[in-house]
């Protein structure tokens, strides 16, 4: 089946300097990926969606300088996090559209900023 | 615009009872739904869609789910709980955009299941 690899799982950085997230698509093109957040207990709130080739779109309140998002290849989604600070510290997740309403979804990644 | 409303955010059960949670869900369009299971520090692996056909739907694991559009409801159940059930499940709907539109996900609710 498809598969969404999403790299790193875990990582801790110091407050100001900048995190990438990488989400891969294996064995399959990802047109589209959408990216989100999770606070711990909470639902899944989308951050932004992103469309090989083009710029993301970007949710109502997220900022587009600090939460870069590229989508430069079929096969590859980038989030970075910039001038990271405590706030910031969340799991985030990769998802892609797979086709007739299928969603594949990344393993997360744990930011935590100190 | 679509959402998702699930009602109670944590539901605890024996091993071996009955497993139910609820989701109502609102929508403009005819909805496509998603229950979603997710395990600590990990991704999401679907349980089960529904996309306009059967109104029942088998998932994965035991647990099956009933579109029902004259209460916009769209509960999981599953006939008796493993330990192994407990997790975090989300209800989603599909934003309407197409079968590659964005998910919109409920709160979430934890099911804990005792011995």
């Amino acid at each position: 089946g498809a598969v969404v690899s999403q790299h790193p799982s875990w990582v801790i950085c110091k407050s100001g300097t900048s995190v990438k997230i990488e989400c891969r698509s294996l064995d399959f093109q990802a047109t589209t990926m959408f990216w989100y957040r999770q606070f711990p207990k909470q639902s899944l709130m989308l951050m932004a969606t992103s469309n090989e080739g083009s710029k993301a779109t970007y949710e109502q309140g997220v900022e587009k300088d600090k939460f870069l998002i590229n989508h430069a290849s079929l096969t590859l989604s980038t989030l970075t996090v910039t001038s990271a600070h405590p706030e910031d510290s969340s799991f985030y997740i990769c998802s892609a559209p797979t086709g007739y309403y299928g969603y594949t979804f990344g393993s997360g990644t744990r930011l935590t900023v100190v | 615009a679509q959402s998702v409303t699930q009602l109670g955010s944590h539901v605890s059960v024996s091993e071996g009872a009955l497993v139910l949670l609820r989701c109502n869900y609102s929508s403009s369009v005819p909805p496509y739904l998603f229950w979603y299971v997710q395990y600590p520090n990990q991704g999401l692996q679907l349980l089960l869609k529904y996309t306009s056909a059967a109104t029942l739907v088998k998932g994965i694991n035991g647990f099956e789910a009933e579109f029902k559009k004259s209460e916009t409801s769209f509960h999981l159940t599953k006939p008796s709980a493993h330990m192994s059930d407990a997790a975090e499940y989300f209800c989603a709907v599909s934003d309407g955009s197409g079968n590659t539109g964005k998910l919109i996900f409920g709160q979430g609710t934890t099911l804990q299941v005792k011995p």
